[in-house]
Formats: C-alpha cells, sequence, structure tokens
C-alpha cells in the first residue's frame, strides 16, 4: 500500500512568489493536516482538514492556504513567499483526523531565496 | 510561547541501557500527549500516546508517563537499540473541536553498540 505521497520532493523558489504544494493521503483516510518545520525545530501546525472541511487552522499568517478536494488530496498554498517560510512542509494523514492514527509523507522541501 | 518544551537537544545512550526522554509542558487544557519518531529524510512516526486521565501507558519497550502535576511526561525505552536512534518528538493537543497539534522541538537519541 502507499503511504502518504507529497510533491514535488525539493523546490525553490525566490521571494514574492508564490507555491503549490501537494499530498496525496493513504487510501481511505478522509483527513489531510500540514505542517512546516524549520531546521531545528518541531513541526508547526498549520492546517486540518476533514472531508474537505478546514477543521483547524494554527498561527500562520494568511499567506498560507489550503483546500482538500473530493478524491481527499491536498494543497497547500503560500502566497508572497518570504526567507522564513524556507522549512519542511510535511503532510500527514489520517482516516478521521486522529493524531494517534496519523501518518506522515517525506515532505517537501522548500528554500526562498 | 512554547507551550511544548523538551530541553534536551541530545541524548546518548548505550544499546541495552534505558533511554529517558523528558518533555514539559505549559498548558494545562492539553488533553492528550504523544511521541514522535523521525529519521532523517522521512516524516515522522507515530510511538505511543497518553491521555491526561491517565498516569502511565506501555507499549513493548516504550512506556509513557504523565505527571499532571508537574506539568511533565518521559519516554522510557528499554532496552535501547541502535535502531532507535532517531530524533523524537513530544506532542500534545486538546480534545474536542481543537485540533491543533503542538509538537516540541526534539531530542536527538543515539544508541552506540
Amino acid at each position: 500500500d502507499a503511504g502518504v505521497t507529497q510533491s514535488p520532493t525539493h523546490l525553490i523558489k525566490t521571494r514574492g512568489q508564490h507555491v503549490t504544494l501537494r499530498c496525496s493521503p493513504i487510501s481511505g483516510h478522509k483527513s489531510v493536516s500540514w505542517y512546516q518545520q524549520v531546521l531545528g525545530q518541531g513541526p508547526q501546525f498549520i492546517f486540518q482538514y476533514y472531508e474537505k472541511e478546514e477543521r483547524g487552522r494554527g498561527n500562520f499568517p494568511d499567506r498560507f492556504s489550503a483546500r482538500q478536494f473530493p478524491n481527499y488530496s491536498s494543497e497547500l498554498n503560500v502566497n508572497a513567499l518570504l526567507l522564513g517560510d524556507s522549512a519542511l512542509y510535511l503532510c500527514a494523514s489520517s482516516f478521521a483526523g486522529s493524531y494517534n492514527e496519523q501518518f506522515f509523507g517525506p515532505g517537501t522541501r522548500l528554500t526562498v531565496l | 510561547d512554547q507551550q511544548v518544551k523538551q530541553n534536551s537537544p541530545s541524548l546518548s545512550v548505550q544499546e541495552g541501557r534505558i533511554s529517558i526522554l523528558n518533555c514539559d509542558y505549559t498548558n494545562s487544557m492539553f488533553d492528550y500527549f504523544l511521541w514522535y519518531k523521525k529519521y532523517p529524510a522521512e516524516g515522522p512516526t507515530f510511538l505511543i500516546s497518553i491521555s491526561s486521565i491517565k498516569d502511565k501507558n506501555e507499549d513493548g519497550r516504550f512506556t509513557v508517563f504523565l505527571n499532571k502535576s508537574a506539568k511533565h511526561l518521559s519516554l522510557h525505552i528499554v532496552p535501547s537499540q541502535p535502531g532507535d536512534s532517531a530524533v523524537y518528538f513530544c506532542a500534545a493537543y486538546r480534545g474536542g473541536s481543537n485540533y491543533k497539534l503542538t509538537f516540541g522541538k526534539g531530542t536527538l537519541l543515539t544508541v552506540n553498540p
């Protein structure tokens, strides 16, 4: 069975640009969560989606947005990129949003120059 | 405001001995606590959790202890194995309608053969 997949693996952007990160959950999972992990820190919660509805939002500016599609895949969008947005972006899926049953993808490494 | 704190960036133990990883929290509203393990180039993997109504949870070699009065939890690994070498994250969240998961900064555990 395929695990959580994320694309792209790496990407480089410049300040002010926009980026879209994609996540495909494990088959059967209806919830997706997004996290930002800056070097040397733990993952920071950005969003949780369940059944295409936003169920939780962390302390991130409105430049960060996400959505979940009918097939439960998800996109994370970041507008007006800043140098500080450089991080590993992790996606995790679970059947119903339970963190005990949450499986993470390998992440997308974003570098903003 | 770091609500979940892991004050030891690293820990080194000998194979076969006990590893004790510590975590402190400041938010008394947290209902659930989890430990994740992360290998390089992989997403975190759920390890074990504990509800705030319990003081101990055990799963094989892994035991988590919760001291609510001290707002402290610890993960014990006995016996430690070289394959346990990884970064360990403590995380916590409130139940109900708040789905924000808060992570600590992590502790790098090295188990020496």
